[in-house]
Order: structure tokens, then sequence, then C-alpha cells
């Protein structure tokens, strides 16, 4: 069965602190890697893609990084403010196009 | 520019009730995504189409399950005879091009089964 592993499921820090969330996966033959954010009662936005060749993305204080072979994947979140605060969902691709969704790590970032 | 638009944004039907949902893709955007996010549950794909072609159908829950779209643009998903467990969440998703691409997603549409 595919799955997605998110750890940790919940994570609470001060505000400025760097943090990192980890995402793992069963299948090495991914087309690509997604992280998204869900902030309440809204749909999910896009941060990262990372397509099977890559080994990592970045936007702005957002990296993201893939390990095919040990089926990883970390998102690093740089001087986190409390704006960041949402659920942060790592997605793989499989080579039929269907997203697999991990469970979730909510993230609550205190001022 | 306008994103993914779903309607209705809230639905509350009667068991045995059928229910229509309804996406509004990026404009331009070639493909198309749904998904349902039950409580409890994570994020779970139902169906994706490429232009009006949906290659593949076998994520969608059951045959009271269906979905199509028109003119490249508009879907719609339809639940026949809905149950309970049909209580979820349902988000829509396109993207410009190839399904590798970024996917933009809608508010969603809740619905609930009563």
């Amino acid at each position: 069965k595919q799955e997605v592993t998110q750890i940790p499921a919940a994570l609470s820090v001060p505000e400025g602190e760097n943090l990192v969330l980890n995402c793992s996966f069963t299948d090495s033959a991914i087309y690509n890697l997604q992280w998204f954010r869900q902030d309440p009662g809204k749909g999910l936005t896009s941060l990262l893609l990372i397509q099977s060749s890559q080994r990592e993305q970045t936007s702005g204080r957002l990296n993201a990084s893939l390990d095919k072979s040990s089926g990883r994947s970390t998102l690093y979140i740089a001087a986190s403010q409390p704006g960041d605060s949402a659920t942060y969902l790592c997605a793989w691709m499989d080579s039929s196009y269907k997203l697999i969704f991990g469970s979730g790590t909510r993230l609550l970032v205190r001022p | 520019g306008a994103g993914v638009s779903q309607s209705p944004s809230n639905k509350v039907t009667e068991k045995g009730k059928d229910v229509e949902l309804r996406c509004d893709p990026i404009s331009g955007h070639t493909a198309l995504y749904w998904y349902r996010q039950s409580l409890g549950q994570g994020l779970e794909f139902l169906i994706y189409f490429q232009g009006n072609s949906a290659p593949d159908k076998s994520g969608l829950p059951s045959d009271r399950f269906s979905a199509e779209r028109t003119g490249g643009s508009v879907s719609t998903l339809t639940i026949q005879r809905t149950q309970q467990e049909d209580s979820a969440v349902y988000l829509c998703a396109s993207s410009l091009g190839g399904p590798g691409e970024t996917q933009y997603f809608g508010p969603g549409t809740r619905l609930l089964v009563l």
C-alpha cells in the first residue's frame, strides 16, 4: 500500500525558530513530490514542487529536499513567523499521476 | 486573476439524495483534479481529467460517484444515493499543463449527509 508518513503530527514553536518537517514515502518510483499548506476552512496552497530528478527547491524562507533512495523529504522553514501557522501536507505523485497525501503536520508559531 | 472556484461552498443533504458539485478551474488550465478530505482522514485522490478525458477512474470510491468535464473547463462531480460516509470536503484543483505541474486548489465544497 502506498503511504506517506509525516512527523511530527503537531509542532508548537516560538516565533523566530528554524524548524524541519519530515515526510517519508514508501515508493521510490515517484513522479514528483509536493509540499502544501492548508489553513483552517480553506483549500490547499502549493508551496514547493520537486521533480523526481531534483534534490531540492527553495522559495523565500522555505527549502524542501528530496531523497528518493531513502524515501524522505524535508521542509525547512527559516525564521518562523506566526503567519506560518497552518497544516503542512506532503504529497507524492505516482506514475499514474495520483497525488498521495500524508496526514499533515499542524504547526503553531507563537508570537 | 481568478483562482479555482467551487460551488456550492456548503451542501447539506439527506441520505439517499443525489448531489452535484461543480468546479471552475483557472482559465486555460488543461488538467483538473478532484480530491476528498474526510474528517480525521487525509486527502484522498478521486479522479483527474486531462482535457475532457479521465484516464484513470479507479480512485472513485464506488459506482455512485461519477465525474465529467465539458469543453475542457467546468467539471461536475455527482454522487448518487448519498450515504453518511460521503460527508467530507470535496476539493478541486487544476494545473496549466500536465499532472506533474503545480496544482492550484479551490476552497472546497463541504458536504454533510444527514
